[in-house]
This record gives structure tokens, C-alpha cells and sequence, in this order.
């Protein structure tokens, strides 16, 4: 089975990073996603890793460590319209298991 | 190209009444998931299917729920009768098959509201 965890809430201020992070443990692992989630739209897609290190994209960075079972989401400048659950998502053998998501909350 | 679809956007019924969600994935994507989402939650898997086949129903509920996906595209997901537990986000997201990445691609789910 897959066990994800990550915060529940985190808040930040406009301008600043943050780093939200998700741990896993799984019988089985061939990467792992991150999605965003807006309130009442669907998860779109941020972020694959299956190897080891640091995957940037814009304003977006994904870490994987596999031997730890550790992932992190670093979101740099942050904007207003980041506001949003954050989803950690494991894939095994051939579905995604999702993390119960970390709502981002930025203030001005 | 566009997206996944699915209809209803929203639902409300009453109890032990059946609801029926429709889900159209993205042309040439033979993986079709449907998912629900609690609130608060992340999606948790309901069923797969490849092409038409039904690979993956180990978490549907199957005294109540009914998937099909007869011709392999389009796909239907059936409640009968639905309970007040059943009230959330009922998501369906496509993929292609094989290669070592996918993105799974959402559609804009269901909000399902059970009275």
C-alpha cells in the first residue's frame, strides 16, 4: 500500500518562498507528481520526479530524495493567485495515490 | 485539443435516489480514471480502465457503484441508490498508455450533493 503525508496548512506572505514538503512510504514507486488545486476546479499538473534531485520549472521547484521517501515543492515569488491546495501524488505500479493535500494560504 | 469532459457539472439528489456522472477523455487517451474527492482531501482511485477493460476496480464500491466504458472511449459512472456519504467531487482523468511518464489530465469533476 502507499502511506503520503504532508502538512495540512501552510501560510505564507506575497513575494516570499515556501517549501511544502511530502513524505511516503510505498510498496512501489515510479515517480512522483505534484498537482495544484484551485477551490472547485480540478488538479492540474506542476511537477514529475523519478530520480534523485531538484527539477525547476519557473517559479516552481520539485525535489526527490528516494532513499528518504521525501519530496518537497518550493514555490519562489510567491503571488496571490498560488493560493491553493497543494497535492503530492506517488505513483506505483500504474495508479497515482494522492497525498490529502496542503492548502497554501498567501497574504498580501 | 480540448480537455476532459464530464457532465454534470453539479447534482443534487436525495437519498437512495441513482445518479449517473459521464466522463469524455482527452481523443487518443486510452487510460481512463475515475476518482472522488472528499473534501479536504486528495482523490482517492474508484476504478481504471484500459481501452475498455476494467483493470483496476479494487476500491469501487460495487454493492452501489457501476462503472462501464463500453467502447472504450467515453465512460459512465453509476450510483444506486446513493447515500449521504456519497456527496462529493467525482473526478475522471485520462492518460496515454505506455512510456515512463504520464500526466494524468482532469476533467472538471462532478460535485455531487446527496440530501
Amino acid at each position: 500500500g502507499q502511506n503520503i503525508d504532508q502538512p495540512t496548512e501552510m501560510t505564507a506572505t506575497e513575494g516570499a518562498i515556501v517549501q511544502i514538503n511530502c513524505t511516503y512510504q510505498t510498496s512501489g514507486f515510479n515517480g512522483l507528481f505534484w498537482y495544484q488545486q484551485h477551490a472547485g476546479e480540478a488538479p492540474t499538473f506542476l511537477s514529475y520526479n523519478v530520480l534523485d534531485g531538484l527539477e525547476e520549472k519557473g517559479r516552481f521547484s520539485s525535489f526527490l530524495s528516494r532513499s528518504k521517501g521525501y519530496s518537497y515543492l518550493l514555490l519562489k515569488e510567491l503571488q496571490m493567485k498560488d493560493s491553493a491546495s497543494y497535492l503530492c501524488a506517488v505513483r506505483g505500479y500504474s495508479t497515482l495515490t494522492f497525498g490529502k493535500g496542503t492548502m497554501l494560504l498567501v497574504s498580501p | 485539443e480540448a480537455g476532459v469532459v464530464q457532465s454534470p457539472r453539479y447534482k443534487i439528489i436525495e437519498k437512495k435516489q441513482p445518479v449517473a456522472f459521464w466522463c469524455n477523455p482527452i481523443s487518443g487517451h486510452n487510460t481512463l480514471y475515475w476518482y472522488r474527492q472528499n473534501l479536504g482531501q486528495g482523490p482517492e482511485l474508484l476504478i481504471r480502465y484500459e481501452n475498455e477493460e476494467a483493470v483496476d476496480d479494487s476500491q469501487l464500491p460495487k454493492d452501489r457503484f457501476s462503472a462501464e466504458r463500453l467502447k472504450g472511449v467515453d465512460s459512465t459512472l453509476k450510483i444506486q441508490p446513493a447515500e449521504l456519504g456519497d456527496s462529493a467531487v467525482y473526478l475522471c482523468a485520462s492518460i496515454t498508455s505506455g512510456g515512463s511518464y504520464n500526466e494524468q489530465f482532469f476533467g472538471p469533476g462532478t460535485r455531487l450533493t446527496v440530501l
